[in-house]
C-alpha cells in the first residue's frame, strides 16, 4: 500500500495564477479531508469528502478555493487566483482516523 | 466553538527521561480524542485515539490519557529516544461524529542524546 499520494510536492507560483492540487487516497477509504498547515494557525481543516460528496466545506476560506472528487480514487484542491497569503502545506488524509499524506508545500511570490 | 492548546510549544530533554505532553481543549463533549505525530517536511502519523468512553490508550512507550470533565489529555512518553523527536499535535473530534477534528499547534520535541 503506497498511502496516500499527493502531488505535486513542491509548487511555487506568481500571484494571479491557478494553483491545482492532487490527492489519491488509499483504496477503500471512504472518507477524503484537505487541511491547511501554517505557522500562525497551525493545522486547519478545509473541506471533508465521503464517498465523494462533500460533507462540510465550511473551513474553504474564500470563492477562491474549490475542492473536487470526482471519482473514489482521486481529489483535487484549486486556488484561483492565489495570493500570497495562501503560501502553506496543504495536507489531504483519508479514513476516519486521518492517514495523512505527504503534503504539497505552496509558495505564492 | 472547539479550541485545543497545547503548552509548551517546544520542549527539550536529555535521552531516557520520561515525560508528558499537554492537551488542553475547551468544550467537553467531545466523541474522540486523538495524538498525532509529525516528523520534519512530513504528514501526521496517528499514534493514539482515544474515545470518550475511554480513559487511556497504550501503545509500546506511549500512553494517552483523557479527562472530559477538566478538558484535558496527556502524552506519557517513557525513556524517551533521540528517535522520539518530532512535533506532536492533539486533536479533538467534536461529539455527534462529525469527523472534524479540531487541532492544537503542537509541542516540539527535542530528545538529546
Amino acid at each position: 500500500d503506497a498511502g496516500v499520494i499527493q502531488s505535486p510536492r513542491h509548487e511555487v507560483t506568481e500571484m494571479g495564477q491557478e494553483v491545482t492540487l492532487r490527492c489519491k487516497p488509499i483504496s477503500g477509504h471512504d472518507y477524503l479531508f484537505w487541511y491547511r498547515q501554517t505557522m500562525m494557525r497551525g493545522l486547519e481543516l478545509l473541506i471533508y469528502f465521503n464517498n465523494n460528496v462533500p460533507i462540510d466545506d465550511s473551513g474553504m476560506p474564500e470563492d477562491r478555493f474549490s475542492a473536487k472528487m470526482p471519482n473514489a480514487s482521486f481529489s483535487t484542491l484549486k486556488i484561483q487566483p492565489s495570493e500570497p497569503r495562501d503560501s502553506a502545506v496543504y495536507f489531504c488524509a483519508s479514513s476516519l482516523t486521518q492517514y495523512f499524506g505527504p503534503g504539497t508545500r505552496l509558495l505564492v511570490l | 466553538k472547539q479550541e485545543v492548546t497545547q503548552i509548551p510549544a517546544a520542549l527539550s530533554v536529555p535521552e531516557g527521561e520520561n515525560l508528558v505532553l499537554n492537551c488542553s481543549f475547551t468544550d467537553s463533549a467531545i466523541y474522540n480524542l486523538q495524538w498525532f505525530r509529525q516528523d520534519p517536511g512530513k504528514g501526521l502519523t496517528s499514534l493514539l485515539l482515544i474515545q470518550s468512553s475511554q480513559r487511556e490508550q497504550t501503545s509500546g512507550r506511549l500512553n494517552a490519557s483523557l479527562d472530559k470533565s477538566s478538558g484535558r489529555s496527556t502524552l506519557y512518553i517513557a525513556a524517551s529516544q533521540p528517535g522520539d523527536s518530532a512535533t506532536y499535535l492533539c486533536a479533538a473530534e467534536t461529539q455527534g461524529g462529525s469527523e472534524k477534528l479540531v487541532f492544537g499547534k503542537g509541542t516540539k520535541l527535542t530528545v538529546n542524546p
